[in-house]
Formats: C-alpha cells, structure tokens, sequence
C-alpha cells in the first residue's frame, strides 16, 4: 500500500528565508507525486505534480519539489517566504495505476514578519 | 461549471440524524473522489466514481456511509446515523479520469459537518 510522511506538523519561518517542507513516501510501484496548499476554509489547490520526466518540478507561487528516487522524497522549496504563503500544505502519491490519491497529514506553514 | 461545488457549506445536525452532502464536479470530469478531512489527520480516502464503472468503496468507514453518483454528474454522500467522530470537513475533487490522471484533482471547498 503507498504512503506519505510529512516530517513536521508545524514550520515557522521568517519573511525572505527559505522553504522547506519535507514529503517520503512509499509505492511498490513509480509514484506520480503531487503538493497541494490549502488556505484557510478553502478547497485543495494543486501547486506542483511530478508523473514523468524531468524531477525537478516547478509549480506556482514560486515553489518546487525534486523527485529522488533513491531517498523516496519529494521535498517542497521555495527560496523566499512570503506572508501570502501561510497556508497548510499536503503531499500526495499516487502511481500508473490511478489509484486514488494518498496524502500525508499535512504540514502547516506560518510565515513571521 | 467552473469549479467543483458542495453544498451546503456548513451543517450542523444531532447524533442519530441523517445527513446528506452533495457535489456537483467540473463538467467533463468523469472522475469523482471523496474524502474526509479532520484536525490533524490529513485526508482520508473514502470512495471514488469513474464514468460507468462500480464505484471503489473500500474507504468508507462504516456501513452508514454510501454515495451514488446520478447520471455521471452529481454526487451525494449519505451519513446515516450520525456520531459525533463524524464531525469533520468532508470535500469533494474530480479530474479527467483514467489514462489522464496527471492532470490532477480538482478539489471543492467542502462541507463543514459538526454533529451534536
């Protein structure tokens, strides 16, 4: 059965520091791998998707995430916090077999002045 | 439409109530997901349509769960029974479906359900 692991239920950074939300996860199978944000009483948005191809995935708002095979990780950076990027944020695995989507329990994301 | 809709937004019902969740996905969309979302818990898979195919159920928690999908459009999840641990937001997604699933699920903001 797939799974994901986000390390850290709360991060905090500053204004202007970098992002980093880490995201393993586990498929018997090659993961299709997905990030998704979510505001406050809103929906899901999707922010980056890997399927295929290059593992270095660019999404919007400035973030991405590297697919590594050999550390099972799909990790989400973003170079300079903003205010706007508080929000919580979900990884999700899925693979070839369209099996629905798994997701990690979500790691929230406070950005401080 | 333009994105995917639930309704109502919020319900507030007492323990032993039914209640039933509806969503209406992106036109087009021949796949539909639901999950259930409570504090501290990430998503939890509960049942998934695609076009005219059976529908996986093998999320649904408990025999007072069902959904049925009407004319490969709307969505309802039913909740017999209520109690309280199923207090929780429960939202709605589609894509395109099988062989297109790297486009991703559109989400609905979901139906915020608290049983008293």
């Amino acid at each position: 059965a797939q799974s994901v692991t986000q390390l850290g239920s709360h991060v905090s950074v500053s204004e202007g520091a970098l992002v980093l939300l880490r995201c393993n996860y586990s498929s018997s199978v090659p993961p299709y791998l997905f990030w998704y944000v979510q505001y406050p009483n809103q929906g899901l948005q999707l922010l980056l998707k890997y399927t295929t191809g290059a593992t270095l995935v660019k999404g919007i708002n400035g973030f991405e995430a590297e697919f590594k095979k050999s550390e099972t990780s799909f990790h989400l950076t973003k170079p300079s916090a903003h205010m706007s990027d508080a929000a919580e944020y979900f990884c999700a695995v899925s693979d070839v077999r369209n099996t629905p989507l798994v997701f990690g329990k979500g790691t929230r994301l406070s950005v401080i002045a | 439409g333009a994105g995917v809709s639930q309704s109502p937004s919020n319900k507030v019902t007492e323990k032993g109530k039914d209640v039933e969740l509806r969503c209406d996905p992106i036109s087009g969309h021949t796949a539909l997901y639901w999950y259930r979302q409570s504090l501290g818990q990430g998503l939890e898979f509960l049942i998934y349509f695609q076009g005219n195919s059976a529908p996986d159920k093998s999320g649904l928690p408990s025999d007072r769960f069902s959904a049925e999908r009407t004319g490969g459009s709307v969505s309802t999840l039913t909740i017999q029974r209520t109690q309280q641990e199923d207090s929780a937001v429960y939202l709605c997604a589609s894509s395109l479906g099988r062989g297109r699933f790297r486009y991703g699920y559109t989400f609905g903001s979901g139906t915020r359900l608290t049983v008293v």
